[in-house]
């Protein structure tokens, strides 16, 4: 199975507030998990990524949390901010064939 | 460093008709992907490239799609006949080759209405 399971569809945070986006995967040759970022009218740009041999990876106010034998890995956005306003996808890829299976997306809309 | 370029960045088409994108990637890629992405949806992978080679085209629909990469640099997709399903926005992404080509880098896309 390729598919990518991602929730919630949308988020309305609170500036200042803790955002949390879940993904799922079922295809246990993924090796690479990224997050990317994408604004209106621009292509989706990488936030972070994190490779299964780890449980977390934190950079700034983004970490990823990573469960293998849930088959899980989630976003988290600390002290959220309007900037942040943007959908978010996480995506995992088998690094032997290089494609990205992309979730469904998550808007993400941080009120001040 | 240049980012990955599209052209053009919108167009608009009736059923039927015949449509070409183009997109320059970063240079020293040797990767290039092209990817569909419908409105509300995550990308999907149409084709990857190495070099001028392709990979992976296991989800383009051959009998309308068509891409090629010629001298390994440049890439253009066609769709022949546009089909009301194919408005979408055209993303290409391009990234390294081994071990240090995980990360994707993206264009701005192409945004396709076919009426």
């Amino acid at each position: 199975q390729q598919q990518v399971k991602q929730s919630p569809q949308s988020l309305i945070v609170q500036k200042g507030g803790i955002s949390i986006i879940n993904c799922a995967y079922e295809n246990t040759a993924f090796d690479y998990f990224p997050w990317y970022q994408q604004f209106p009218g621009k292509g989706p740009a990488l936030l972070i990524a994190i490779r299964p041999d780890v449980s977390e990876k934190k950079e700034g106010r983004f970490t990823i949390s990573f469960n293998k034998s849930a088959k899980q890995f989630s976003l988290h956005i600390m002290d959220s901010q309007p900037g942040d306003s943007a959908t978010y996808f996480c995506a995992a890829m088998d690094t032997g064939r290089r494609a990205l299976t992309f979730g469904s997306g998550t808007r993400l809309q941080v009120q001040p | 460093e240049a980012g990955v370029a599209q052209s053009p960045r919108y167009k608009i088409i009736e059923k039927r008709q015949s449509v070409a994108f183009w997109c320059n990637p970063i240079s020293g890629h040797a990767t290039l992907y092209w990817y569909q992405q419908i409105l509300g949806q995550g990308p999907k992978l149409l084709i990857q490239f190495q070099n001028n080679g392709v990979v992976d085209d296991s989800q383009l629909p051959k009998d309308r799609f068509s891409a090629e990469r010629l001298k390994g640099v440049d890439s253009t997709l066609k769709i022949q006949p546009a089909k009301l399903e194919d408005s979408a926005v055209y993303l290409c992404a391009s990234s390294l080759a081994g071990a240090e080509g995980n990360e994707q880098f993206f264009g701005p896309g192409t945004r396709l209405t076919v009426l």
